[in-house]
C-alpha cells in the first residue's frame, strides 16, 4: 500500500518567516494530494491540494508544489501569522482512499 | 450547504462492547470515507462507502464493518472493542458537487471521540 513520510515532526517559526513542509510518498500511481490542517480538538480542515498533472499551485500564503519524478511534494506557508499554528497533514490519494502522512506541529512565535 | 455531521461527539464503552457511529455526508456528496485518528498520528483509513456497498478497505479487521443508507448516511460499527480502539473516529465525505464527475477531494466531519476503558 501507499506509505507518506512528512518531516519535520515538528516546526517552530518567527511570525513573518516562512515554513516548509515536505512529504515523499511511495506508490507512483496516487494522483492527488491534499493537505490538511487541524486545529486541536477540531476537524481537519482541507487548505490545498494538487493533482498529478500539475507541477505547482498557489492560494494566496500557500503554495505546494509537486514533483512526480522523485515523489515527493511540499507546503509552503509564507509571511506566518500567530492562526498559522496548528497540525498540518499531507496526505496522497489513489483511487479516492487517502494515505496520510504523520503531521507536522507548527508554531509561529509572535 | 450543510457540511459533514456526525454523531455522537464522545462515546464511553468498555473491553467487549460494541458501538455505532454515525455520520451524514456534505450536501450533494454520495461517497462516505472512515478513518482512525489516534492521539498525535495521521488518521488511518478505515473503509470507504459508495452506492451502498464497500468499495475499498484498508488494514483494519473485521471487528470494523459498516452500511451506507439510501440517503448517503453512513454508519461505523466495531464489535468485541479493544483499548486500542480508543481514538477519534473521522468521517469524510465526497462525490458528484454541482454536477461535476466523482472528486477525490473529501471533506471531514468533526468526529466522534470513543473511549474505551
Amino acid at each position: 500500500g501507499e506509505n507518506v513520510e512528512q518531516h519535520p515532526s515538528t516546526l517552530s517559526v518567527q511570525e513573518g518567516d516562512s515554513a516548509v513542509i515536505k512529504c515523499t510518498y511511495s506508490d507512483s500511481a496516487s494522483n492527488y494530494f491534499p493537505w490538511y490542517k487541524q486545529e486541536l480538538g477540531k476537524r481537519p480542515q482541507l487548505i490545498i491540494d494538487i493533482r498529478s498533472n500539475v507541477g505547482e499551485k498557489k492560494d494566496q500564503r500557500i503554495a505546494v508544489t509537486l514533483n512526480k519524478t522523485a515523489k515527493h511534494f511540499s507546503l509552503h506557508i509564507t509571511e506566518t501569522q500567530p492562526e498559522d499554528s496548528a497540525v498540518y497533514f499531507c496526505a496522497a490519494s489513489r483511487d479516492y482512499k487517502l494515505s496520510f502522512g504523520a503531521g507536522t506541529t507548527v508554531t509561529v512565535r509572535a | 450547504d450543510a457540511g459533514v455531521t456526525q454523531s455522537p461527539t464522545h462515546l464511553i464503552k468498555t473491553r467487549g462492547q460494541q458501538v455505532t457511529l454515525r455520520c451524514s455526508p456534505k450536501s450533494g456528496h454520495d461517497t462516505v470515507s472512515w478513518y482512525q485518528q489516534a492521539l498525535g498520528q495521521g488518521p488511518q483509513f478505515i473503509f470507504q462507502y459508495y452506492e451502498e456497498e464497500e468499495r475499498q478497505r484498508g488494514n483494519f479487521p473485521d471487528r470494523f464493518s459498516g452500511h451506507q443508507f439510501p440517503n448517503y448516511s453512513s454508519e461505523l460499527n466495531v464489535n468485541a472493542l479493544l483499548l486500542g480502539d480508543s481514538a477519534l473516529y473521522l468521517c469524510a465525505s465526497s462525490g458528484q458537487y454541482r454536477g461535476l464527475a466523482i472528486t477525490d477531494t473529501q471533506y471531514f466531519g468533526p468526529g466522534t471521540r470513543l473511549t474505551v476503558l
